[in-house]
């Protein structure tokens, strides 16, 4: 499997503009999570999805930040205007629903390193 | 509330000595545990999981954990410690709040672990 995969690796923008972070999740998963991480914040769970609805969105920082899962192997995360502080790296990750077999690891994507100036 | 700590931003130990690196959580009922590492530029991998059973749990590149339920501790340990194993460990609990049957999980502020040779 190719695991999660999330694109652009690396994206450089000015304030003001739009930026749309992408996520395919493992096939089969039906749970999807965004997190940002930062130097002062640690890992922030943002929004995460169970058969593409969103359950829980209050870590979403403000309305600037909206996220969509279209189907079972896309989401993306978009963040209108991006500002400077949103500068982050932003990591999908995903995971099977918890079963007696399932115990809810998460596989996590490679990151998308945003940079707002 | 359910939460995870991890008492230390930085553990040093030189190569070939024992490492550990410390956890400790709260919450109620019966935890899922969890440890991740992180790799520079890299997402999160998992490492291993406390469910049920034995309180040693054996994991990925030799680590193990201990589960210690009256001291409501998690530490992950290596008997030996390599170069190599230099990079950010992140602690998690599964959140049981959860409303759905999804792995939300609840991350400590993370370790960094240098070993040095």
């Amino acid at each position: 499997d190719a695991g999660v995969i999330q694109s652009p690796r690396h994206e450089v923008t000015e304030m003001g503009q739009e930026v749309t972070l992408r996520c395919k999740p493992i096939s089969g998963h039906n749970s999807l999570f965004w997190y940002r991480q930062t130097m002062m914040r640690g890992l922030e769970l943002l929004i995460y999805f169970n058969n593409n609805v969103p359950i829980d969105d209050s870590g979403m920082p403000e309305d600037r930040f909206s996220a969509k899962m279209p189907n079972a192997s896309f989401s993306t995360l978009k963040i209108q205007p991006s500002e400077p502080r949103d500068s982050a790296v932003y990591f999908c990750a995903s995971s099977l629903e918890l079963d007696r077999v399932n115990t809810g690891e998460l596989f996590f994507g490679e990151g998308s390193r945003l940079t707002v100036l | 509330a359910q939460s995870v700590a991890q008492p230390e931003d930085q553990v040093n130990v030189a190569e070939g000595n024992p490492l550990t690196v410390k956890c400790t959580y709260s919450v109620s009922g019966n935890p899922y545990l969890f440890w991740y590492v992180q790799y520079p530029n890299r997402g999160l991998q998992f490492l291993l999981k406390y469910i049920t059973g034995d309180n040693l749990v054996k994991g990925s590149y030799g680590f193990e954990a201990e589960f210690n339920k009256s001291q409501t501790s998690f530490h992950l340990k290596k008997p030996s410690a390599l170069v190599s194993d230099s990079a950010l460990y992140f602690c998690a609990v599964r959140d049981i709040r959860s409303s759905s049957n999804t792995g939300k999980l609840i991350f400590g502020q993370g370790t960094t672990l240098q070993v040095k040779p």
